[in-house]
């Protein structure tokens, strides 16, 4: 099955500055590849995805980079804010077809005022 | 739109009851319904895929008997937890996924999930 890697736990940064978090992924059939901002007592909430056939995603201040070859994929958070603050999950899977994503371990995000 | 409730938002029971929980999809219909389970500050582990009018497929190691998980309409799922003890406290999180529709419909939309304590 599909095994998601996710680094680094935990990152704490300063208002304003950049956040990467890393994920990397086994299985070379997952082409859908989501990440979820859950804010402490809170449901996950998608905040951005990519799917296999685009290199590269962005939203405004959150970028996804996806390198297949190497079956590592990022997220990019610009100018960061306080309520940036959450723990992000990256996930993996199949576009299509409904079935469950992998979960990596979470980062905790600390944006410092 | 693609709001998921979940009900109870908490429970307290005594070891050796049973507790159901309730994942409603309140305006999309959902063939399937994905049941988690997270314990503090950790990540989602699928328990489960409930799918509309069959039989649920459990994650290795989920004990089926214990997590009964029934799907019997396009906005319902429950996930009743037998016999309950100490070690099943923990954040139960479902997730729903719009029914047909294209690719990007691949978002799975979480409830707010239910916190379990068994005394």
């Amino acid at each position: 099955g599909e095994n998601v890697e996710q680094h680094p736990s935990t990152l704490s940064v300063q208002e304003g500055d950049s956040a990467v978090i890393k994920c990397t992924y086994s299985d070379s059939a997952s082409n859908y590849f989501p990440w979820y901002k859950q804010e402490l007592g809170k449901r996950p909430q998608l905040i951005i995805d990519i799917r296999s056939n685009v290199g590269e995603k962005k939203d405004q201040r959150i970028a996804v980079t996806l390198n297949k070859t190497a079956k590592h994929f990022s997220l990019h958070i610009t100018e960061t804010q306080p309520e940036d603050s959450a723990v992000y999950f990256c996930a993996a899977g199949l576009s299509g077809s409904a079935r469950q994503l992998t979960f990596g371990s979470g980062t905790q995000l600390t944006v410092l005022p | 739109g693609a709001v998921v409730s979940q009900h109870p938002s908490w429970v307290i029971c005594k070891s050796g009851t049973s507790v159901k929980i309730e994942c409603r999809s309140l305006d999309f219909q959902a063939t399937t319904m994905f049941w988690y389970r997270q314990f503090p500050k950790q990540s989602l582990m699928l328990m489960a895929t409930s799918n509309e009018g069959s039989k649920a497929t459990y994650e290795q190691g989920v004990e089926k008997d214990k997590f009964l998980i029934n799907h019997a309409s396009l906005t319902l799922s429950t996930l009743t937890v037998t016999s309950a003890h100490p070690e099943d406290s923990s954040f139960y999180i479902c997730s729903a996924i719009l029914a047909g529709g294209p690719a990007s419909t691949d978002t799975q939309y979480f409830g707010p999930g239910t916190r379990l304590t068994v005394l």
